[in-house]
């Protein structure tokens, strides 16, 4: 079946604009968690998304980004006045449930964003 | 809170040898513990998970990774690479309570030499 689509794969923008980044869950996965992979630093989460839960914001670095969830599905993650330290790839997972016992992370290919 | 330590950056083996990749955590609670392998431009892929039941954990492609509360590791082996294991590997570390919500480390680029 159809894994986590994220759109677009590539995304060249100039410092100080606005970016949209588009994640399509799995259908049917409650779960939805965006990281962010820099070089050279791993994977920092961002924020996670389960059902109709409040989403846990603690890993957005500034008040630049934000994300929301519409209908339980897809996702979109947004940042403002674009910096070049945003450079990154950014992925996005989402799972059946909140438990990592029974339930494992599905990753996308991610977005590369490039603020030059 | 929860953070882990990949030693190495980048591992060379060759073709046919051991592939011994290191990972130490540190977890104020007993951990789920986790190895994602990434290929290029792709996402990650789990490998294989530890969940507190048995401490040598088998995954895919003939991975397998032991889980020592003593040393606090989680390395990642196998007998003999192949090619095709070529990628960047991940340990990753669960928040308290078996959730989802991973902390990664810095990963390792494993490369295998004919």
């Amino acid at each position: 079946g159809a894994g986590v689509s994220q759109s677009p794969s590539n995304k060249v923008t100039e410092k100080g604009k606005d970016v949209e980044l588009r994640c399509d869950p799995i259908s049917g996965h409650t779960a939805l968690y965006w990281y962010r992979q820099s070089l050279g630093q791993g994977l920092e989460f961002l924020i996670y998304f389960q059902g109709n839960s409040a989403p846990d914001k603690s890993g957005l670095p500034s008040d630049r980004f934000s994300a929301e969830r519409t209908g339980g599905s897809v996702s979109t993650l947004t940042i403002q006045r674009t910096q070049q330290e945003d450079s990154a790839v950014y992925l996005c997972a989402s799972s059946v449930g909140a438990s990592s016992y029974n339930s494992p992370l599905h990753f996308g290919n991610g977005t590369r964003l490039t603020v030059t | 809170a929860q953070s882990v330590t990949q030693l190495g950056s980048h591992v060379s083996v060759s073709e046919g040898a051991l592939v011994l990749l290191r990972c130490n955590y540190s977890s104020s609670v007993p951990p789920y513990l986790f190895w994602y392998v990434q290929y290029p431009n792709q996402g990650l892929q789990l490998l294989l998970k530890y969940t507190s039941a048995a401490t040598l954990v088998k995954g895919i492609n003939g991975f397998e990774a032991e889980f020592k509360k003593s040393e606090t590791s989680f390395h990642l082996t196998k007998p003999s690479a192949h090619m095709s294991d070529a990628a960047e590997y991940f340990c990753a570390v669960s928040e308290g309570g078996g959730g989802n919500k991973l902390t990664f480390g810095t990963g390792t680029q494993l490369k295998v030499e004919l």
